[in-house]
């Protein structure tokens, strides 16, 4: 079956830097979203990755290693704003998305 | 407006009734799709619809039906809504290429009594 996993709560202080995991196991593989949701809001697009390595965003870089089916989402100088729920997705063969139940993201003064 | 507006923004249902959630995009991207989220779970697809005058079934499509008559419209419908309907919607759309980004509605809460 289809799946993916990531944690479901994260706890960081303000103005640390937090990683939060993805780990994805699908028919296929066409790349691999980031989203996030602040609570009571719609998901907003934050990066794709398709091919292996780092991408960079300001604050926000995602990472991709396909032959581990693992990504992260790394959140740099973190600000009270981010706290939020951050959803992986990933594309299968089919270009359907497969959705993570999310992390949620509490950031502490 | 620009993005994805979609109406009611919530609403309280009496189990048996009918129930039509709009959506509305001016982007004119090709894909739309609806969505529920619940608690716990990930967003589980219910419809999509690549182009207009066509859809298909997503994930959970048991209970709902659509309809694209145009580019810019997705209405969802639940002909006989039930509790297990109570959720949050969202409407999304994309440019239709396998790797383009979701552009989503706030999203309609929705209650079934």
């Amino acid at each position: 079956g289809q799946n993916i996993d990531q944690p479901t709560e994260m706890t960081a202080t303000e103005g640390a830097i937090v990683q939060i995991n993805c780990t994805y196991q699908t028919s296929g593989f066409n790349g691999l979203f980031w989203y996030q949701q602040h609570a009571g809001e719609a998901p907003t697009f934050l990066s794709y990755n398709v091919l292996d390595g780092l991408e960079e965003k300001g604050r926000f870089s995602s990472f991709l290693s396909r032959s581990k089916g693992y990504s992260y989402l790394l959140l740099k100088e973190l600000q009270m704003k981010d706290s939020a729920s951050y959803l992986c997705a990933a594309l299968d063969s089919n270009y359907q998305l497969i959705w993570g139940a999310g992390t949620k993201l509490i950031i502490k003064p | 407006i620009a993005g994805i507006t979609q109406a009611p923004t919530s609403q309280i249902l009496a189990a048996g009734r009918r129930m039509t959630l709009r959506c509305t995009q001016d982007m004119r991207h090709n894909a739309m799709y609806w969505y529920r989220q619940d608690l716990g779970l990930g967003l589980r697809l219910i419809h999509y619809s690549n182009t207009a005058g066509t859809t298909g079934k997503g994930e959970v499509p048991d209970g709902y039906s659509v309809s694209r008559a145009n580019t810019d419209d997705f209405p969802l419908t639940l002909a006989s809504a039930v509790p297990s309907q109570t959720s949050v919607y969202f409407c999304a759309s994309s440019a239709g290429q396998g790797n383009s980004p979701l552009h989503f509605g706030n999203g309609t809460r929705l209650t079934v009594t």
